[in-house]
């Protein structure tokens, strides 16, 4: 079965700085790839998604994502944090073949930006 | 995102309650989805429709019923709730084949939840 393991439940920057959420999956075929960000009181927005091709993804408001296959990771960075990126960021997966179109969720990384 | 819409907003209700939540999709898609949020947990799937077929139901307890009369609307139904089933529900919608549904690429989109308290 797959997992999705999201270390830090909740990560603070400087505005400015740089933006890094962690992902990790287990499965033995590498997923498919998501993120989705929560703003508060509002359902989930895809910002990036990686299928194949091209390792490094970019998404929505500067965000990028990179797969690592030695690495099972699918981590989400941002060189530099705007206030309104405080949000809370999902990874999710699913699997290449069969299970149908289901995305299993990480526990999500809370994201807080001070001044 | 305007996508997906769900009413209400917010509901509040007591365990001897029946009530509906309303999806609506109007991006054209042939899959619908809901999933329950709870806090410091991670998204929960509850159930699936595919071409108004209902393909997935993850042991969700049968005071949750679900419909599904067109692609476009998805409902839930509840009735004698349990506060523990206080959450954000979400509804989601994805584009499927019309052979079938696994390819595996088509992306969810989310509508913005609906807050249910039960007292």
């Amino acid at each position: 079965a797959q997992s999705v393991t999201q270390l830090g439940s909740h990560v603070s920057v400087s505005e400015g700085a740089l933006v890094l959420l962690r992902c990790n999956y287990s499965s033995s075929v590498p997923p498919y790839l998501f993120w989705y960000v929560q703003y508060p009181n509002q359902g989930l927005q895809l910002l990036l998604k990686y299928t194949t091709g091209a390792t490094l993804v970019k998404g929505i408001n500067g965000f990028e994502a990179e797969f690592k296959k030695s690495e099972t990771s699918f981590h989400l960075t941002k060189p530099s944090a705007h206030m309104s990126d405080a949000a809370e960021y999902f990874c999710a997966v699913r699997p290449r073949t069969g299970g149908g179109n289901k995305l299993t969720f990480g526990t999500g990384t809370q994201l807080k930006v001070e001044l | 995102e305007t996508g997906v819409t769900q009413t209400p907003r917010h509901l509040v209700m007591g365990m001897t309650n029946k009530k509906s939540l309303k999806c609506e999709q109007h991006l054209g898609h042939n899959a619908m989805y809901w999933y329950k949020q709870s806090a410091k947990k991670p998204l929960e799937l509850m159930f699936v429709y595919s071409l108004e077929e209902r393909v997935e139901n993850n042991s969700v307890p049968s005071r949750f019923s679900p419909e599904c009369p067109n692609s476009s609307h998805l409902f839930l139904h509840l009735h004698t709730l349990q506060p523990e089933d206080s959450a954000l529900y979400l509804c989601a919608s994805s584009q499927s084949a019309v052979s079938g549904w696994d390819r595996g690429q088509e992306t969810q989109y989310f509508g913005p939840g609906t807050r249910l308290l039960v007292l």
